[in-house]
């Protein structure tokens, strides 16, 4: 049974940073891809970007490009999203989930909040 | 830019059959996957690629894909499926893309 775990909620200011991180159970980490889907209050899902950890190298949407890094620890099992230069349109929750096709397991979610 | 466009909502008496579309052109020659999202949940996938379901979700839900338009249908609709339902693919040249999302209202 896959288990995705996330961080709790976080409050940043306007032109800061933060980071999210999502542990799994229950997949073979190394192996299996690993995105970030955000969802603003009241709106639709949107793709930030992915990793596969035994390859390593992200893919970012176009849209985050320069202001999303994905990174992966394989010794914990854990990816991480650091999203910068936050402005009050990045207000919204950010989800973890797996999958290369469609995303088959999600996390609980981490709401990021905005505001100064 | 390729767009997937759902009607903002859909509504339904129990009991009866809903069917919520996703259009996009040609989405037929490409694999759509529906997600149910309840109210302070994430989304959880009830149909992929078009029409296999996963163990667990009811043979009430299916899909079909064809020409301009893929279509999740919900057959004898309960009060429990009510929620908002996304459509999403994933071309191997772009990047994951979601429709704009569906409420189903079980009147």
């Amino acid at each position: 049974q896959v288990q995705l775990v996330q961080s709790g909620a976080e409050v940043r200011k306007p032109g800061s940073s933060v980071k999210v991180s999502c542990k799994a159970a229950g997949i073979a980490f190394s192996t299996s891809a690993l995105n970030w889907v955000r969802q603003a209050p009241g709106q639709g899902l949107e793709w930030l970007g992915g990793i596969i950890p035994i390859f390593g190298t992200p893919t970012y949407a176009q849209k985050f490009q320069g202001r999303v890094t994905i990174t992966a620890a394989e010794s914990t099992s854990t990816v991480y999203m650091d999203l910068t230069s936050l402005t009050s349109e990045d207000t919204a929750i950010y989800y973890c989930a797996s999958g290369g096709r469609f995303f088959d397991s999600w996390g609980q979610g981490a709401l990021v909040t905005v505001s100064s | 830019s390729y767009v997937l466009t759902q009607p903002p909502s859909v509504s339904v008496a129990p009991g009866q059959t809903a069917e919520i579309t996703c259009g996009g052109t040609n989405v037929g020659t490409k694999s759509v996957h529906w997600y149910q999202q309840k109210p302070g949940q994430a989304p959880m996938v009830v149909v992929h690629d078009d029409s296999d379901r996963p163990s667990g979700i009811p043979e009430r839900f299916s899909g079909t894909n064809s020409g301009n338009t893929a279509t999740l249908t919900i057959t004898r609709v309960e009060a429990g499926d009510e929620a908002d339902y996304y459509c999403q693919l994933w071309n191997t040249s772009s990047d994951p893309l979601f429709g704009g999302g569906t409420k189903l209202t079980v009147l």
